[in-house]
């Protein structure tokens, strides 16, 4: 069975920081993406990045990259410059290729202070 | 992308009451799912949606207590019956169009029973 783990329930940093969440995964397939969900106090789900397990690259947008390593299976999600509008639940998820349901991690809550 | 819209926002309602979710998707969508969030959790898989079929539901989660519509690619809805104090959570409407892609959500529906 797929696993996803988020072993930070909580962090905090000041503005303009830089703060790793972590994120590690089981599973036996081979071909997969993985994600990170933001979810602010407004509850709308919203997907900061993807990654392809095939690609060795790791994915970035903007402030945001990953930190994928796939024999270690943990994928990391680093925030640059971080902001106040960063403040919320961070979520880890991974889906096969075959599948349609995504399998969630437990999240993270992160506050950003001033 | 998608958008989809999930009404209502959020209701107060009596117990033993049943509360209705509607989720509107802006394209037809083969897979649609439906998700309880206790606030500051996880996501918890309650059903998978397929229209043409009878909804899937997840260990714990039962027709009588949950039903499904889903009568069409673009639609469905999630009713909450009988109506308990532990059934207040948020609720989550989620889509995703192709095998390891990613979800879209709607913005929830937090539902408080008095």
């Amino acid at each position: 069975a797929q696993t996803v783990t988020q072993s930070q329930p909580e962090m905090s940093v000041q503005e303009a920081e830089t703060v790793t969440l972590s994120c590690t995964y089981d599973t036996s397939e081979n071909n997969y993406y993985l994600f990170w969900y933001k979810q602010p106090p407004s509850r709308q789900m919203i997907l900061v990045i993807r990654q392809e397990a095939y690609k060795q690259q790791n994915a970035t947008e903007n402030r945001f990259s990953v930190n994928f390593q796939k024999a270690a299976k943990s994928f990391s999600l680093k925030i640059s410059d971080s902001q106040l509008g960063d403040t919320a639940m961070y979520f880890c998820a991974f889906i096969g290729d075959s599948n349609y349901q995504l399998i969630w991690g437990a999240g993270t809550k992160l506050i950003i202070k001033p | 992308s998608a958008v989809i819209s999930q009404k209502p926002s959020r209701d107060i309602c009596q117990r033993g009451t049943s509360l209705t979710i509607q989720c509107q998707v802006d394209s037809q969508v083969t897979m649609m799912f439906w998700y309880r969030q206790q606030p500051g959790q996880s996501l918890t898989l309650i059903a998978t949606a397929n229209q043409g079929s009878e909804a899937t539901y997840e260990s714990g989660f039962v027709i009588d207590k949950f039903p499904i519509s889903r009568p069409n690619l673009t639609f469905s809805t999630l009713t909450v019956s009988n109506m308990s104090p532990e059934d207040s959570s948020i609720y989550l409407c989620s889509v995703t169009f192709w095998a390891g892609g990613n979800a879209f959500f709607g913005q929830g529906t937090r539902l408080t029973v008095v």
